[in-house]
């Protein structure tokens, strides 16, 4: 079955340094995998996808993330962290196939930027 | 846009009785999908309608739970009778062309006491 695990239930940083927050799959097939953001109070919002191409996709606020194959890993990474970063982080895989399209959300990520 | 809307934002409401949430998504798109959040389960994906018709509904937890979706602009989620255990934030969200860009309104917490 398609999945996504987020490892980490929270990540800290201090602000002005690089931030990762990590995400594995699991997929038969080739993956489809999004990053999406979740502020206090507030439905999710999409960052970033990764179809095909570049494994390297940028998103958002300045998020990227790096598509890897061999470690079945889909990163979410940001150079230099703001405090108005913190949130809750999900990745997402996609389940497609005749009328079924849906996403598979992970547990989620919260991200605490120290200023 | 005014993006996903969805009614009420707060809902309070005492075992055994029945609730329906609302929600109105983004013109033009053609999914609804319907999402609950909890602490002990994170998000669950409930139901999803394309173009109103639903496809899968394999997350609605029992009976209690339908949902409906009349026409493009308008659907509901019912639970009838809540319980306790149903307290959640629930969203709802809608897509187009591209199907894994949802959009996600600002959600309803559901409290049952």
């Amino acid at each position: 079955a398609q999945s996504v695990a987020q490892p980490e239930d929270q990540v800290n940083v201090a602000e002005g340094n690089p931030l990762t927050v990590k995400c594995t799959y699991s997929v038969s097939g080739n993956p489809y995998l999004f990053w999406y953001v979740q502020y206090p109070n507030r439905g999710l919002q999409f960052l970033l996808k990764y179809i095909t191409g570049d494994n390297l996709v940028k998103g958002s606020y300045g998020f990227e993330a790096e598509f890897n194959k061999s470690q079945t890993s889909f990163h979410l990474k940001k150079p230099s962290a703001l405090v108005s970063d913190s949130a809750l982080y999900f990745c997402a895989v996609a389940i497609y196939g005749g009328a079924t399209n849906k996403l598979i959300f992970g547990t989620g990520t919260l991200l605490a930027v120290q200023p | 846009d005014a993006g996903v809307i969805q009614s009420p934002r707060h809902e309070v409401t005492e075992m055994g009785q029945e609730v329906t949430l609302r929600c109105k998504p983004i013109s033009g798109h053609n999914s609804l999908f319907w999402y609950r959040q909890t602490m002990m389960r994170g998000l669950e994906l409930l139901i999803y309608f394309n173009n109103n018709v639903p496809i899968d509904d394999s997350g609605m937890p029992e009976d209690r739970f339908s949902a409906k979706m009349p026409n493009a602009s308008f659907s509901t989620l019912k639970i009838q009778p809540s319980e306790p255990r149903d307290s959640a934030v629930y969203f709802c969200a809608s897509s187009g062309l591209r199907v894994y860009e949802q959009y996600f309104g600002p959600g309803t917490r559901l409290t049952v006491t």
